[in-house]
């Protein structure tokens, strides 16, 4: 089956620090990667889609300074925490839709093991 | 309104009974996929099974079924023979043809836990 990877699956630095989280897709080409949230005990919150080659789309209410994303290839898509602060500290999970499956709606998005993000 | 609405927060089921975790959903739009998901403790999220708009039969994957009464607008997933590694979360997700980039919408989850 499809296989997105996530990393790091794990990162704890200090306030004020820039964190790069990775996405990649490793048996097939993502056209759309998805960047989600998820609080403690709640559900995955849409932050962004991404498109190889063009700019993010930001759900509204997400600082799109804040969380920089780049999807320079179809099979890679970063998130960029930039100047992390505790109150970014949470559970980061991405998804992707393969090549010529973003218009097929019974295609599952493949998820990522997620990153937890510990800001002190 | 709630797009996608789990009212269990969480359940309680014994191994080997089958359980029922409940699903609405509001659309306008007559082309959309229903999927549900499961969290582990771990994090990840694992695809289970998916239901079309015009799908005429309910969807089945081995222990999981999908109960989808399109009139109510529910799809409940349904695992039968429960086993303890089935305690996760579990989200019913959505997706709308005409949201463009087809996202997907969570529920809230609900929380099982299998016990001996």
């Amino acid at each position: 089956g499809a296989v997105v990877s996530q990393h790091p699956s794990w990162v704890i630095c200090k306030s004020g620090t820039s964190v790069k989280i990775e996405c990649r897709s490793l048996d097939f080409q993502a056209t759309t990667m998805f960047w989600y949230r998820q609080f403690p005990k709640q559900s995955l919150m849409l932050m962004a889609t991404s498109n190889e080659g063009s700019k993010a789309t930001y759900e509204q209410g997400v600082e799109k300074d804040k969380f920089l994303i780049n999807h320079a290839s179809l099979t890679l898509s970063t998130l960029t925490v930039t100047s992390a602060h505790p109150e970014d500290s949470s559970f980061y999970i991405c998804s992707a839709t393969g090549l010529g499956t973003a218009q097929a709606s019974n295609q599952p998005q493949h998820f990522g093991d997620g990153t937890r993000l510990s800001i002190l | 309104a709630q797009k996608i609405t789990q009212t269990q927060p969480g359940m309680f089921v014994q191994e080997k009974e089958a359980v029922t975790l409940d699903c609405t959903y509001d659309t306008s739009d007559p082309s959309y996929g229903l999927f549900w998901y499961k969290q582990p403790s771990s994090g990840e999220m694992i695809f289970l099974i998916y239901q079309g708009s015009y799908d005429q039969q309910n969807a089945t994957e081995g222990r999981y079924s999908l109960n989808f009464q399109k009139a109510r607008k529910s799809a409940n997933l349904v695992i039968s023979a429960s086993q303890l590694g089935d305690s996760a979360m579990y989200f019913c997700a959505m997706r709308e043809v005409n949201t463009g980039f087809q996202k997907l919408v969570f529920g809230t989850g609900t929380r099982l836990l299998v016990s001996p």
